[in-house]
C-alpha cells in the first residue's frame, strides 16, 4: 500500500531533550516536506526536500533540522525542543515538486514539550 | 504568511444540501489544490485544478477558479455525514514547485 508513516504518532518529553520524528514514503517520491500545524495558525511548512541531499527552509524552520539522505526517509530533528514546539506535525511526499503534483500526507505526530 | 484564507471558517448544513466553500489568495498562481482533513489526521488532496482551467468536477466535487479575482470555490453536493471534516486551500506561493502555502481552513460539519 503506498503511504507515508511517521513516528512515534505522539510523543510526550521535555524542554532541551533532543527528538527525532521519523518519516518514510515507499512511493519512491523526489520531494518531501514538513509541516506543523497549530490552531489559528493553520498549516505551515518548515523544511522540505526537492530530492536527496538538497533540502531548504520553508517558513518556520526555526529550532529544526531535516536531513534526506535516502529517498524515501526525510527525518525531523528537534535539537532541543521548547514549549512552543508543541504542534501536530505532518510529514507529506510528492512525485516531484508542489507545482502540479498531489502531496501525500502522513498520519501526523503530535508532539507536547513540557 | 498565509496565501489562501478559507470563507466561511465553520460551516454547518444538513445531510443533503450543498456546501459551499471559498478561497482567497494573494500571488498569481499556476494551480490551486483542495485538501481535506478529517479531525486530528492527515491530509488528503481532494482536486488540484490549473490557472487556464475555470471549472472542474470530481464526483460530488466542484472547483471553480476566478484568477482575476484570486479566487476559487469547492463546493460538495449532496453532502454526507462523512464529508464533516476541515477542507483546505493550498497554492504555490511562488510558483517555483518547492512549497505550498495552506488556508485556514473551513470546518464543515454535516448534520444526520
Amino acid at each position: 500500500e503506498a503511504q507515508v508513516t511517521q513516528n512515534p504518532r505522539y510523543l510526550i518529553t521535555v524542554t532541551g531533550k533532543k527528538l527525532t520524528v521519523t518519516c518514510s514514503q515507499n512511493m519512491n517520491h523526489e520531494y518531501m516536506s514538513w509541516y506543523r500545524q497549530d490552531p489559528g495558525l493553520g498549516l505551515r511548512q518548515i523544511y522540505y526536500s526537492m530530492n536527496v541531499e538538497v533540502t531548504d527552509k520553508g517558513d518556520v524552520p526555526e529550532g529544526y533540522k531535516v536531513s534526506r539522505k535516502e529517498k524515501r526517509n526525510f527525518p525531523l530533528i528537534l535539537e532541543s525542543p521548547s514549549p512552543n514546539q508543541t504542534s501536530l506535525y505532518f510529514c507529506a511526499s510528492s512525485l516531484g515538486g508542489t507545482g502540479y503534483n498531489e502531496q501525500y500526507f502522513g498520519p501526523g505526530t503530535r508532539l507536547t514539550v513540557t | 504568511s498565509q496565501q489562501g484564507e478559507e470563507d466561511p471558517q465553520a460551516l454547518s448544513i444538513q445531510e443533503g444540501e450543498n456546501a459551499t466553500m471559498n478561497c482567497s489568495y494573494k500571488t498569481s498562481i499556476n494551480n490551486l489544490q483542495w485538501y481535506r482533513q478529517n479531525s486530528g489526521r492527515g491530509l488528503v488532496h481532494l482536486i488540484l485544478i490549473r490557472s487556464n482551467e475555470r471549472e472542474k468536477h470530481s464526483g460530488r466535487l466542484r472547483v471553480t477558479l476566478d484568477t482575476s479575482k484570486k479566487s476559487s470555490s469547492l463546493l460538495i453536493t449532496a453532502s454526507r455525514a462523512a464529508d464533516t471534516a476541515s477542507y483546505f486551500c493550498a497554492t504555490d506561493p511562488n510558483n517555483a514547485g518547492n512549497m505550498l502555502t495552506f488556508g485556514g481552513g473551513t470546518r464543515l460539519m454535516v448534520k444526520p
